[in-house]
Protein backbone atom coordinates (compact mmCIF):
# COMPACT_ATOMS: atom_id res chain seq x y z
CA UNK A 1 0.00 0.00 0.00
CA UNK A 2 1.33 3.25 -0.90
CA UNK A 3 -1.30 4.86 2.14
CA UNK A 4 -1.65 8.60 1.84
CA UNK A 5 0.40 10.29 -1.66
CA UNK A 6 0.25 13.84 -2.69
CA UNK A 7 0.92 15.56 -6.13
CA UNK A 8 3.59 17.67 -6.39
CA UNK A 9 5.95 17.66 -3.30
CA UNK A 10 6.77 21.36 -4.38
CA UNK A 11 5.61 24.33 -6.20
CA UNK A 12 6.47 27.73 -7.06
CA UNK A 13 3.68 30.20 -8.51
CA UNK A 14 3.45 33.26 -9.49
CA UNK A 15 0.57 35.45 -7.99
CA UNK A 16 -2.55 35.24 -9.54
CA UNK A 17 -1.80 31.87 -11.20
CA UNK A 18 -3.43 28.92 -10.34
CA UNK A 19 -3.05 24.78 -9.34
CA UNK A 20 -4.29 21.97 -8.02
CA UNK A 21 -2.95 19.69 -5.42
CA UNK A 22 -3.88 16.27 -5.43
CA UNK A 23 -4.03 13.93 -2.80
CA UNK A 24 -4.71 9.84 -3.24
CA UNK A 25 -5.20 6.83 -0.97
CA UNK A 26 -5.14 3.42 -1.41
CA UNK A 27 -6.78 2.66 2.07
CA UNK A 28 -10.56 3.09 1.13
CA UNK A 29 -10.81 5.48 3.58
CA UNK A 30 -14.07 7.78 3.81
CA UNK A 31 -12.63 10.78 5.87
CA UNK A 32 -9.94 12.97 3.86
CA UNK A 33 -8.98 16.69 4.68
CA UNK A 34 -6.49 18.75 3.99
CA UNK A 35 -4.04 20.98 6.27
CA UNK A 36 -1.80 23.87 5.72
CA UNK A 37 0.94 24.23 8.40
CA UNK A 38 2.85 27.53 8.66
CA UNK A 39 5.71 28.39 11.41
CA UNK A 40 4.75 28.68 14.63
CA UNK A 41 1.27 27.61 13.87
CA UNK A 42 1.26 24.13 14.02
CA UNK A 43 -1.25 22.46 11.41
CA UNK A 44 -4.46 24.28 10.41
CA UNK A 45 -8.05 22.08 8.78
CA UNK A 46 -8.77 24.30 5.49
CA UNK A 47 -11.37 21.60 3.74
CA UNK A 48 -12.14 18.00 4.19
CA UNK A 49 -14.54 15.60 3.00
CA UNK A 50 -17.15 12.79 4.85
CA UNK A 51 -17.53 10.62 1.43
CA UNK A 52 -17.81 11.25 -2.39
CA UNK A 53 -19.16 14.06 -3.31
CA UNK A 54 -18.80 15.97 -0.20
CA UNK A 55 -16.85 18.61 1.09
CA UNK A 56 -16.89 21.12 4.02
CA UNK A 57 -15.53 24.10 5.38
CA UNK A 58 -12.66 24.01 8.12
CA UNK A 59 -10.59 26.87 10.23
CA UNK A 60 -9.01 28.42 6.99
CA UNK A 61 -11.17 27.88 3.89
CA UNK A 62 -10.99 30.88 1.86
CA UNK A 63 -9.21 31.47 -0.94
CA UNK A 64 -9.10 27.33 -1.84
CA UNK A 65 -12.00 25.08 -3.28
CA UNK A 66 -12.07 21.16 -2.90
CA UNK A 67 -13.46 18.42 -4.90
CA UNK A 68 -14.11 14.47 -4.40
CA UNK A 69 -15.09 12.88 -7.11
CA UNK A 70 -13.98 9.93 -6.30
CA UNK A 71 -13.73 8.22 -2.82
CA UNK A 72 -9.84 7.78 -3.01
CA UNK A 73 -9.04 11.25 -4.52
CA UNK A 74 -9.38 14.53 -2.71
CA UNK A 75 -8.39 17.89 -4.68
CA UNK A 76 -7.33 21.11 -3.50
CA UNK A 77 -7.50 23.91 -6.19
CA UNK A 78 -5.81 27.58 -5.66
CA UNK A 79 -7.96 29.91 -8.47
CA UNK A 80 -5.41 33.00 -7.76
CA UNK A 81 -2.40 32.49 -5.76
CA UNK A 82 -1.25 34.63 -2.88
CA UNK A 83 1.44 35.07 -1.43
CA UNK A 84 -0.60 34.57 2.13
CA UNK A 85 -0.61 30.87 0.29
CA UNK A 86 3.11 30.28 0.99
CA UNK A 87 2.83 26.77 3.08
CA UNK A 88 2.93 23.25 3.37
CA UNK A 89 0.04 21.57 2.74
CA UNK A 90 -1.15 18.24 4.20
CA UNK A 91 -3.33 15.90 3.42
CA UNK A 92 -5.12 13.23 5.34
CA UNK A 93 -7.34 10.11 5.58
CA UNK A 94 -9.25 8.01 8.30
CA UNK A 95 -11.91 5.80 8.28
CA UNK A 96 -15.34 6.22 9.23
CA UNK A 97 -15.04 6.96 13.00
CA UNK A 98 -18.55 6.26 14.96
CA UNK A 99 -18.88 8.12 18.05
CA UNK A 100 -16.93 6.96 20.40
CA UNK A 101 -14.35 5.38 18.15
CA UNK A 102 -11.37 7.80 16.83
CA UNK A 103 -9.55 6.22 14.05
CA UNK A 104 -6.17 7.69 13.25
CA UNK A 105 -5.64 10.48 10.41
CA UNK A 106 -3.00 9.35 7.65
CA UNK A 107 -0.69 11.98 6.36
CA UNK A 108 0.76 12.25 3.55
CA UNK A 109 4.16 13.56 2.90
CA UNK A 110 2.92 16.79 2.04
CA UNK A 111 3.42 19.32 -0.94
CA UNK A 112 6.09 22.76 -0.40
CA UNK A 113 4.06 25.75 -2.07
CA UNK A 114 5.98 29.31 -2.90
CA UNK A 115 3.88 31.99 -3.72
CA UNK A 116 6.24 34.64 -5.05
CA UNK B 1 -14.41 26.62 20.36
CA UNK B 2 -11.50 24.09 21.47
CA UNK B 3 -7.49 25.33 21.36
CA UNK B 4 -4.54 23.20 21.85
CA UNK B 5 -1.70 25.12 23.80
CA UNK B 6 2.11 23.98 23.43
CA UNK B 7 4.19 26.15 25.22
CA UNK B 8 7.22 24.79 24.79
CA UNK B 9 8.34 25.89 21.54
CA UNK B 10 11.88 24.07 21.99
CA UNK B 11 13.23 21.79 24.45
CA UNK B 12 16.42 19.33 24.45
CA UNK B 13 17.46 16.29 25.98
CA UNK B 14 20.40 14.37 26.78
CA UNK B 15 20.14 10.82 25.33
CA UNK B 16 18.60 8.27 27.57
CA UNK B 17 17.65 10.77 29.70
CA UNK B 18 13.76 11.37 30.32
CA UNK B 19 11.79 14.50 28.81
CA UNK B 20 8.38 15.81 29.02
CA UNK B 21 6.76 17.23 26.62
CA UNK B 22 3.86 19.83 27.96
CA UNK B 23 0.04 20.27 26.58
CA UNK B 24 -2.57 21.84 27.15
CA UNK B 25 -6.08 22.19 26.17
CA UNK B 26 -9.79 23.77 26.28
CA UNK B 27 -12.99 22.12 25.31
CA UNK B 28 -16.11 22.17 26.92
CA UNK B 29 -17.11 18.64 25.24
CA UNK B 30 -16.31 15.46 27.49
CA UNK B 31 -16.16 13.54 24.41
CA UNK B 32 -13.35 13.82 22.96
CA UNK B 33 -9.52 11.84 22.28
CA UNK B 34 -6.06 13.92 21.97
CA UNK B 35 -3.32 12.67 19.85
CA UNK B 36 0.68 13.46 19.94
CA UNK B 37 1.80 13.11 15.67
CA UNK B 38 5.50 13.44 15.57
CA UNK B 39 7.08 14.99 12.62
CA UNK B 40 10.95 14.49 12.03
CA UNK B 41 13.16 16.68 9.15
CA UNK B 42 10.80 14.20 6.31
CA UNK B 43 7.68 16.30 7.29
CA UNK B 44 6.21 13.05 7.50
CA UNK B 45 3.79 13.15 10.20
CA UNK B 46 3.45 10.15 12.53
CA UNK B 47 1.07 9.11 15.22
CA UNK B 48 2.82 8.51 18.38
CA UNK B 49 -0.12 8.11 20.91
CA UNK B 50 -3.61 8.65 21.47
CA UNK B 51 -5.58 9.08 24.83
CA UNK B 52 -9.27 8.31 24.66
CA UNK B 53 -11.16 10.98 27.22
CA UNK B 54 -13.32 8.34 28.88
CA UNK B 55 -10.02 6.34 29.89
CA UNK B 56 -8.59 6.83 32.80
CA UNK B 57 -5.61 5.32 32.80
CA UNK B 58 -2.73 6.90 30.94
CA UNK B 59 -1.56 5.55 27.23
CA UNK B 60 1.68 4.07 27.05
CA UNK B 61 3.83 3.21 23.94
CA UNK B 62 6.79 1.49 24.36
CA UNK B 63 9.00 4.51 25.50
CA UNK B 64 5.98 7.18 25.09
CA UNK B 65 4.00 7.71 27.96
CA UNK B 66 1.45 10.56 28.20
CA UNK B 67 0.29 12.12 31.86
CA UNK B 68 -3.57 12.82 30.88
CA UNK B 69 -5.08 14.85 33.50
CA UNK B 70 -9.25 15.72 32.55
CA UNK B 71 -9.61 18.11 34.95
CA UNK B 72 -6.86 20.22 34.90
CA UNK B 73 -7.27 19.68 30.78
CA UNK B 74 -3.59 18.92 30.18
CA UNK B 75 -2.08 16.05 28.25
CA UNK B 76 1.89 15.87 28.75
CA UNK B 77 4.07 13.32 26.79
CA UNK B 78 6.98 11.62 28.67
CA UNK B 79 9.78 10.20 26.63
CA UNK B 80 11.87 8.26 28.37
CA UNK B 81 15.43 6.64 26.53
CA UNK B 82 15.42 9.26 24.32
CA UNK B 83 17.10 8.61 21.88
CA UNK B 84 18.58 10.64 18.48
CA UNK B 85 16.09 9.53 16.54
CA UNK B 86 13.24 11.29 18.82
CA UNK B 87 14.38 14.38 17.07
CA UNK B 88 11.26 16.05 16.23
CA UNK B 89 8.60 18.47 16.23
CA UNK B 90 5.95 17.26 18.24
CA UNK B 91 2.53 18.25 17.98
CA UNK B 92 -0.30 17.80 20.16
CA UNK B 93 -3.54 17.40 18.61
CA UNK B 94 -7.71 17.37 19.79
CA UNK B 95 -10.14 15.38 17.90
CA UNK B 96 -13.68 15.74 19.00
CA UNK B 97 -15.90 12.52 20.32
CA UNK B 98 -18.76 13.82 16.94
CA UNK B 99 -18.47 11.65 13.83
CA UNK B 100 -16.60 14.84 11.84
CA UNK B 101 -13.25 13.64 13.42
CA UNK B 102 -11.85 16.84 12.98
CA UNK B 103 -8.06 17.57 14.53
CA UNK B 104 -7.21 20.20 16.23
CA UNK B 105 -3.25 21.16 16.57
CA UNK B 106 -0.83 23.24 18.78
CA UNK B 107 1.95 24.82 17.94
CA UNK B 108 4.30 22.39 18.57
CA UNK B 109 7.64 21.58 20.45
CA UNK B 110 10.56 21.02 18.84
CA UNK B 111 12.85 18.58 20.72
CA UNK B 112 16.54 18.19 20.26
CA UNK B 113 18.79 15.11 21.17
CA UNK B 114 21.89 15.66 22.24
CA UNK B 115 24.62 12.28 22.38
Amino acid sequence: NAGVTQTPKFRVLKTGQSMTLLCAQDMNHEYMYWYRQDPGMGLRLIHYSVGEGTTAKGEVPDGYNVSRLKKQNFLLGLESAAPSQTSVYFCASSRFGLAGISYEQYFGPGTRLTVT
Amino acid sequence: AQTVTQSQPEMSVQEAETVTLSCTYDTSESDYYLFWYKQPPSRQMILVIRQEAYKQQNATENRFSVNFQKAAKSFSLKISDSQLGDAAMYFCAYRSGRVTDKLIFGTGTRLQVFP
